[in-house]
């Protein structure tokens, strides 16, 4: 079965660049999208179709997926933005979530 | 606005049944494929099945084929999940989502709230 495989912790200071990677085997062939979800909260889209935003979400969260890497990243991370982040690839009418990511604001 | 509500969670014993619901609103229910996400607590996101908008595809997970069956009424502008042989590892809350892809690239634009179902003695 299809696994994406993502680094369980990633820090960052306020207003750095935050970057999430998701691995999969040639996962540059399929599209990625990633959810933030916060504690308590329903999982939200925040890129789909590699890196679209969806209406809403600020223009901060950026995507890129090539080769065996789908990449989220968020430039000019705020407080708001500590959540857990989960990418997610469709294959073969099966839906796989990556294993997830805490981001921690310092 | 579109919303998901699910309903029917619990506690359940192991081996027991539970029928999940999620009613839909602010969309063309009957338009899109729907789908159940889990995520067992302090755990990732886990796809458990999907249906498509006619009822004409479905699929279920590894670890839940044989025992959970998703269907959907459309003029209800319902999901459902039954769920039998439920094991402790079913334990989880349960989300409904939508697609809005129409079986092409496939990602989750709307969740619901999700319902919490424990499976213990």
């Amino acid at each position: 079965s299809y696994e994406l495989t993502q680094p369980p912790s990633v820090s960052v200071s306020p207003g750095q660049t935050a970057s999430i990677t998701c691995s999969g085997d040639k996962l540059g062939d399929k599209y990625a999208c990633w959810y933030q979800q916060k504690p308590g909260q329903s999982p939200v889209l925040v890129i789909y179709q590699d890196s679209k935003r969806p209406s809403g979400i600020p223009e901060r969260f950026s995507g890129s997926n090539s080769g065996n890497t789908a990449t989220l990243t968020i430039s000019g991370t705020q407080a708001m933005d500590e959540a857990d982040y989960y990418c997610q690839a469709w294959d073969s009418s099966f839906y796989v979530f990556g294993t997830g990511t805490k981001v921690t604001v310092l | 606005e579109v919303q998901l509500v699910e309903s029917g969670g619990g506690l359940v014993k192991p081996g027991g049944s539970l029928r999940l619901s999620c009613a839909a609103s602010g969309f063309t229910f009957s338009s899109y494929s729907m789908n159940w996400v889990r995520q067992a607590p302090g755990k990732g996101l886990e796809w458990v099945s999907s249906i498509s908008s006619s009822s004409s595809y479905i699929y279920y997970a590894d670890s839940v084929k044989g025992r959970f069956t998703i269907s959907r009424d459309n003029a209800k502008n319902s999901l459902y999940l039954q769920m039998n042989s439920l094991r402790a590892e079913d334990t989880a809350v349960y989300y409904c989502a939508r697609d809005p892809t129409f079986g092409t690239t496939g990602y989750f634009d709307y969740w619901g709230q999700g319902t919490l179902v424990t499976v213990s003695s």
